[in-house]
């Protein structure tokens, strides 16, 4: 059992490339999200996802572009990369059952702009 | 939009020490999460509440949420060196997607041997 999977694990971008960071999740979670980490900015919501078909944006959407065409899959599109752009990424997926809700996070993906 | 905060982001401990802290959010929250951190890793779950007032208990930690539904804290007895990472609280407001999680910016903890 994977859980939840991000690739790349590291990705150096010069400003104005776009590219895909991947998330795959075999849980068969709801819920999935992007969240982007920065010092001393704790985790800030991107865009998320209730289900397949679904997103809705976070708290700091701009420059990213996702989509969410199966259950499994939630990648996020970085249109034109700028250096404000550097980052952690994380990808979480979730589930909510009587109440209880619990979010597992992928390993992360280190994404440099120059 | 909702503000989840959490004061101060770093704090120093002696190994042994007992170790409390806050989380405040602006608005109420149908549920309250705390994550744990380690350096270089990924945020892991580590306990939800859902009650007000609510008390739960996971071996050395003690986790509250408020009557309010609008803060919680943690408490760490006797600290040891494992205890070392961030600690995010985070919670999805009344009525919001449970996806739509709004994290604190975290506490640091480290603990001196």
């Amino acid at each position: 059992n994977a859980g939840v999977t991000q690739t790349p694990k590291f990705q150096v971008l010069k400003t104005g490339q776009s590219m895909t960071l991947q998330c795959a999740q075999d849980m068969n979670h709801e819920y999935m999200s992007w969240y982007r980490q920065d010092p001393g900015m704790g985790l800030r919501l991107i865009h998320y996802s209730v289900g397949a078909g679904i997103t809705d944006q976070g708290e700091v959407p701009n420059g990213y572009n996702v989509s969410r065409s199966t259950t499994e899959d939630f990648p996020l599109r970085l249109l034109s990369a700028a250096p404000s752009q550097t980052s952690v990424y994380f990808c979480a997926s979730s589930y909510t059952a009587d109440g209880y809700t619990e979010a597992f996070f992928g390993q992360g993906t280190r994404l440099t702009v120059v | 939009g909702q503000q989840v905060m959490q004061i101060p982001q770093y704090q120093h401990v002696q190994e042994g020490e007992d170790f409390t802290t806050y989380c405040n959010s602006s608005t109420t929250l149908s549920n309250i999460q705390w994550y744990k951190q380690r350096p270089g890793g990924h945020p892991v779950f580590l306990i939800q509440l859902v009650k007000s007032g609510e008390v739960k208990k996971q071996k050395r930690l003690t986790f509250q949420f408020g009557e309010a539904k609008k803060n919680s804290s943690l408490h760490i007895t006797a600290t040891q060196t494992t205890d070392v990472g961030t600690y995010f609280c985070a919670g999805p407001p009344v009525g919001g997607a449970n996806s739509k999680l709004t994290f604190g910016k975290g506490i640091t903890l480290s603990v001196r041997p």
